[in-house]
């Protein structure tokens, strides 16, 4: 199957101008996660959905960055406007999700699959 | 916060086991060890998990002491290839799928 897929790969932007980054999970995941790493720092949680729906936004930055996955397949993360510490390497990940009958979520602990990530300079 | 302590950095011989330790003291019964590695330039990796027994993949063994205070990744044979940053997390099992909690891991060098 394939994998997560990020999009672009690499960005360089100037100061002040908008990036909007795109992330493809694998297919069947209903679970979406951004991460990103700032130099020098650890990898840090950003947002987690669930189908389109946002479960946790709890590690956003700021209102400067927005993400979105309209229809609970793709998502986007855009960051308007852009600043010098946003720059950095941005990852998303899926997972699945046992959904049982009734609507409520198992416990299943499923692990999280990583793109290669897309780095972003802001310059 | 990370809830895992784990080396800054080892060296392994190529070939030779490589013994990876992660101290998770504070572990709750809920919560699983997971073992990620990142290689450079590339997103992280998942590698294995476990809750209280010992596990074992194509890719690596995971030995969780008894009283699930620490625990071991041990890659068999040691290539060049698995030289990356490895990452002890703990995630509790939850409904909804928790995120991943990384800290600083720890450097492995595999040294031909």
């Amino acid at each position: 199957e394939a994998g997560v897929t990020q999009f672009p790969s690499h960005s360089v932007i100037e100061k002040g101008q908008t990036v909007t980054l795109r992330c493809d999970p694998i297919s069947g995941h209903d679970n979406l996660y951004w991460y990103r790493r700032v130099m020098g720092k650890e990898i840090k949680f950003l947002l987690h959905f669930v189908k389109e729906s946002k479960q946790d936004e709890s590690g956003m930055p700021n209102n400067r960055f927005l993400a979105e996955r309209t229809g609970g397949t793709y998502s986007t993360l855009k960051v308007q406007p852009a600043e010098l510490e946003d720059s950095g390497v941005y990852f998303c990940a899926s997972s699945q999700d046992g959904i049982l009958a009734g609507g409520s979520f198992s416990s299943y602990n499923s692990p999280l699959h990583f793109g290669n990530g897309t780095r972003l300079t802001v310059t | 916060d990370a809830k895992t302590t784990q080396p800054t950095s080892m060296d392994c011989a190529e070939g030779r086991a490589a013994n990876l330790p992660c101290n998770h003291s504070t572990i709750s019964g809920n919560e699983y060890v997971y073992w990620y590695r990142q290689i450079h330039s590339q997103g992280p990796q998942y590698i294995i998990h476990g809750l209280k027994n010992n596990e074992t993949n194509e890719m690596a063994s995971l030995i969780i002491t008894e009283d699930r205070k620490s625990s071991t990744l041990i890659l068999p044979h040691a290539t060049l290839r698995d030289t990356a940053v490895y990452y002890c997390i703990v995630r509790v099992l939850n409904s909804g799928n928790t995120p991943l909690v990384f800290g600083k891991g720890t450097r492995l060098s595999v040294i031909a």
